[in-house]
């Protein structure tokens, strides 16, 4: 079965830390990797997506891919008390989802 | 353009009624999905359409049964469902499902409450 594990949390950080958050996945094949931010109460929004093993930084978030390893993290600079959230790792062709790790950042 | 539209936001229904949920996308994706969330958990696929056929179908039960009349339309029909189907339907959309590149995007969901 495929599977995608995240830390559940929550991960706590003070404002203007960096927050880092982890993702592995069980499918070795799998080559399409997205970052959801999802806030209480609202749908899953895309924040991310990397495809190639690395770094790809997009303003604030910065993804990382290691497929020899199978994970992938989203760093979060200078965090915000609007980036607490749950954010949900989704992984390869059909978007198996994490269960989401909860971040709360305190001000 | 990103939009996923979903309609209607909030749905109260008994057991014995028959209800619809719509989604539409005007990105020209040809690929639409349809999620339900309950609270704390991650979007549990249920039904996958690929060119307007079903090409995922997540064993769900027969009350629930999907539509895609068109490339740019996902109904799900509802009919005799449990109070625990209550939760946030989601529909999402992507260009297609093979292949890398294909970034998925979601409506707003659905509330759904089955009294």
């Amino acid at each position: 079965q495929k599977e995608v594990e995240q830390n559940s949390g929550p991960l706590s950080v003070p404002e203007g830390a960096i927050a880092s958050l982890n993702c592995t996945y069980s499918d070795r094949g799998s080559q399409s990797f997205f970052w959801y931010r999802q806030y209480s109460g609202k749908s899953p929004e895309l924040i991310m997506f990397i495809y190639s093993n690395g770094d790809k930084e997009d303003g604030r978030f910065t993804a990382q891919l290691n497929k020899a390893s199978q994970y992938v993290s989203l760093l979060i600079r200078d965090s915000q008390p609007s980036d607490s959230a749950t954010y949900l790792c989704a992984v390869g062709q059909n978007f198996v989802f994490g269960p989401g790790t909860r971040l709360s950042v305190l001000p | 353009d990103t939009e996923v539209t979903q309609t209607p936001k909030h749905l109260v229904m008994g057991m014995t009624n028959k209800k619809s949920l719509k989604c539409e996308q005007h990105m020209g994706h040809r690929a639409m999905y349809w999620y339900k969330q309950k609270a704390k958990k991650p979007p549990e696929l249920m039904f996958v359409y690929s060119y307007e056929k079903l090409s995922i179908n997540e064993s769900v039960p027969s009350r629930f049964s999907p539509e895609c009349p068109n490339s740019s339309l996902l109904n799900l029909h509802l009919h005799a469902l449990q109070p625990e189907d209550s939760a946030l339907y989601l529909c999402a959309s992507s260009q297609g499902i093979t292949g890398v590149g294909y970034e998925q995007y979601f409506g707003p969901g659905t509330r759904l409450t089955v009294t």
